[in-house]
């Protein structure tokens, strides 16, 4: 069955550092998102991306955060200058119908 | 604006013990979704159920079964006979209704299964 997949599980960084956080959506899939979860509390939607652009985006992407669909099948987010509050579990997301299917999470950690 | 309530934070149930979950949802929209996802300790996001706003019919799926009810905006979530397995955190969502929006969580109930 196909999976949405997320590179790395973990990724400890500095702050200030620029960290980019890799998902590979399943394939005939047309929306892609990011999602992230601080520790301990709930899902909170970051931005969608749809034909090759940013569909919707939510107050938390603001300048510091980019995506990009680089070829056919990655789907990155970046961030530029990591904070500490920028700790997080982050999801991909992507779907074609109506449900969205997760990848497994990238755990940011800021130090 | 859409919001999700989940009010129960955490609820603890010996195995076996049915146990339901809360889900209250505010919307202006007429054409919407609504999804539960189970979050086990390992951390991943697992997709239960999706219900769009014209199907009140309840599902069972197994041990699992959804009472949908839009004259109380809930949709509430029934786990029969709990096992340890069903241990997770689980969250309600809520969509409108093009497919490349966003899911909208509510904060999610932790359920513990003791044996």
């Amino acid at each position: 069955e196909p999976e949405v997949t997320q590179t790395p599980s973990h990724q400890v960084t500095q702050m200030g550092q620029e960290v980019i956080l890799r998902c590979v959506p399943i394939s005939n899939h047309l929306y892609f998102y990011w999602y992230r979860q601080i520790l301990g509390q709930k899902v909170e939607f970051l931005v969608s991306f749809y034909n090759n652009e940013i569909s919707e985006k939510s107050e938390i992407f603001d300048d510091q955060f980019s995506v990009e669909r680089p070829d056919g099948s990655n789907f990155t987010l970046k961030i530029r200058s990591t904070k500490l509050e920028d700790s997080a579990m982050y999801f991909c997301a992507s779907n074609q119908g109506d449900t969205q299917y997760f990848g497994p999470g990238t755990r940011l950690t800021v130090l | 604006a859409q919001k999700v309530t989940q009010a129960q934070t955490e609820i603890s149930v010996v195995e076996k013990e049915d146990v339901t979950l809360d889900c209250v949802y505010e919307t202006r929209d007429t054409t919407y979704y609504l999804f539960w996802y189970k979050q086990p300790p390992s951390g991943e996001l697992v997709f239960l159920i999706r219900r769009n706003s014209f199907d009140e019919q309840n599902e069972i799926s197994g041990r699992y079964s959804w009472n949908f009810q839009k004259s109380t905006s809930s949709f509430n979530f029934t786990i029969t006979a709990s096992q340890v397995v069903d241990s997770a955190v689980y969250f309600c969502a809520l969509r409108a209704s093009n497919p490349g929006y966003a899911l909208n969580f509510g904060k999610g109930t932790s359920l513990l299964v003791t044996p």
